[in-house]
């Protein structure tokens, strides 16, 4: 079964430092999405992005946030400067057609 | 779905036995999907069972099955003849219905089985 993967699992992260998290959406996918899980809490929607552009983002996606897919394949994640805060599980996902979601094996980031 | 909400901080099961997760959601929308995901201690979110809110029979995946209860917005997950390995968090989520379908996560149950 195609796969939606994520790279890498698990990164660690000087404060103030640029993270870049990585995903490749299955093919045909039309959605792509990042969610976040801090520990201990809830999977929160971050931004969904469609058509080479955001459709939609929550109030957690603010200027220090940014998604790509340069090259048609690869779906990123940067944070700008990370905060202690920003430690996390990451999950990008995709969606295929109505309920139709795949959820990557998510990015662990910790940040020190 | 706007919010979702789970009940059940943590639930307990004897191995063989059934149990039931309750979940709540509350939407504008008359379709969308709703989701029960899995998630072990490695974290990954495994898709256990989904519904789409316009069919009327309720889902069923081997030995999970759901009560889907529209009118009522309710949205509760069975799990039979449980095994040691259905131990995990369960998450009940709700996409949006429109616009880009983005989920909405309930805060989760903690699923303990018992040998």
């Amino acid at each position: 079964e195609p796969e939606v993967t994520q790279t890498p699992s698990h990164q660690v992260t000087q404060m103030g430092q640029e993270v870049i998290l990585r995903c490749v959406p299955i093919s045909n996918h039309l959605y792509f999405y990042w969610y976040r899980q801090i520990l201990g809490q809830k999977v929160e929607f971050l931004v969904s992005f469609y058509n080479n552009e955001i459709s939609e983002k929550s109030e957690i996606f603010d200027d220090q946030f940014s998604v790509e897919r340069p090259d048609g394949s690869n779906f990123t994640l940067k944070i700008r400067s990370t905060k202690l805060e920003d430690s996390a599980m990451y999950f990008c996902a995709g969606l295929q057609g109505a309920g139709g979601y795949t959820f990557g094996s998510g990015t662990r980031l910790t940040v020190v | 779905a706007q919010t979702v909400t789970q009940s059940q901080p943590e639930m307990s099961v004897q191995e063989a036995e059934t149990v039931t997760l309750s979940c709540t959601y509350d939407t504008s929308e008359s379709d969308y999907y709703l989701f029960w995901y899995k998630q072990p201690p490695s974290r990954q979110m495994i898709l256990v069972i989904r519904q789409e809110a316009y069919k009327q029979q309720n889902a069923t995946e081997n030995r999970f099955s759901v009560n889907f209860q529209k009118a009522a917005k309710s949205f509760s997950l069975k799990i039979s003849d449980s095994q040691l390995g259905d131990a995990a968090m369960y998450f009940c989520a709700g996409d949006s219905g429109a616009g880009s379908y983005q989920l909405t996560f309930g805060k989760g149950t903690k699923l303990s089985v018992i040998p």
